[in-house]
């Protein structure tokens, strides 16, 4: 079975401090691991995948195969960082399923 | 623009009368899925198609149906549709089932009382 687990519902910080949002996953296989974010009133838009190894809007997430993580990094917060952020796997064997986590919703405050 | 477009944005309806969530792609994607999205869960997939007349059941399919007769479009039907399926929809497609990206909808709102 496959299960991805974002242990924090809120994530409270202040411009220019230091984000991590985590994420576990469990799964059998090699997945393919994304973070997806969600602004306010906005549809789903990928914001990284591990595959592609970049960084985006200053976000950074490896993909640690021991600890089973992909957590998804910004040294600097900025405030046009609040939203909703989703970790989600994609298993070789699950048919193009994305399974995502609970979300972390990131509220960056001046 | 290339595009995922759900209609209606909002809906609020009454139990047990039928309604249908319209989902189209102008991107030639031949996979295509439906989520809902609730608070504390994520999103969960209910149906998916890998093309034309092939759909399957997600995690969470029960009370709902699908269909595709054109590859552009994956009508999401509720027809008898409970409160208990009041929820944040989400269409999505993709041009494969690995190494792509998953475009999703505006989503729709739906409320069942």
């Amino acid at each position: 079975a496959q299960r991805v687990t974002q242990p924090e519902k809120l994530l409270s910080v202040f411009k220019g401090a230091p984000v991590e949002l985590k994420c576990n996953y469990s799964y059998s296989g090699s997945p393919e691991l994304f973070w997806y974010v969600q602004y306010s009133r906005q549809r789903l838009q990928l914001l990284l995948r591990h595959i592609s190894r970049e960084s985006i809007k200053g976000f950074t997430a490896d993909l640690n195969k021991g600890e089973t993580s992909f957590h998804l990094k910004k040294p600097f917060a900025q405030e046009e960082d609040s939203a909703m952020y989703y970790c989600a796997l994609r298993g070789t064997d699950s048919w193009g399923k994305l399974q995502f986590g609970a979300g972390t919703q990131v509220v960056v405050t001046p | 623009e290339a595009q995922v477009t759900q209609n209606p944005r909002y809906l609020i309806t009454v139990t047990g009368k039928k309604l249908t969530v319209t989902c189209s792609q102008n991107m030639n994607h031949e996979y295509m899925s439906w989520y809902r999205q609730d608070p504390g869960l994520g999103l969960r997939q209910i149906y998916y198609s890998m093309n034309v007349e092939v759909t399957d059941k997600g995690d969470v399919p029960e009370g709902y149906k699908v269909s595709r007769k054109e590859k552009r479009n994956f009508p999401l039907i509720l027809e008898s549709p409970s409160p208990n399926q009041t929820s944040l929809y989400f269409c999505a497609s993709s041009s494969g089932l690995i190494n792509t990206e998953a475009f999703f909808g505006q989503g729709t709102r739906l409320t069942v009382v």
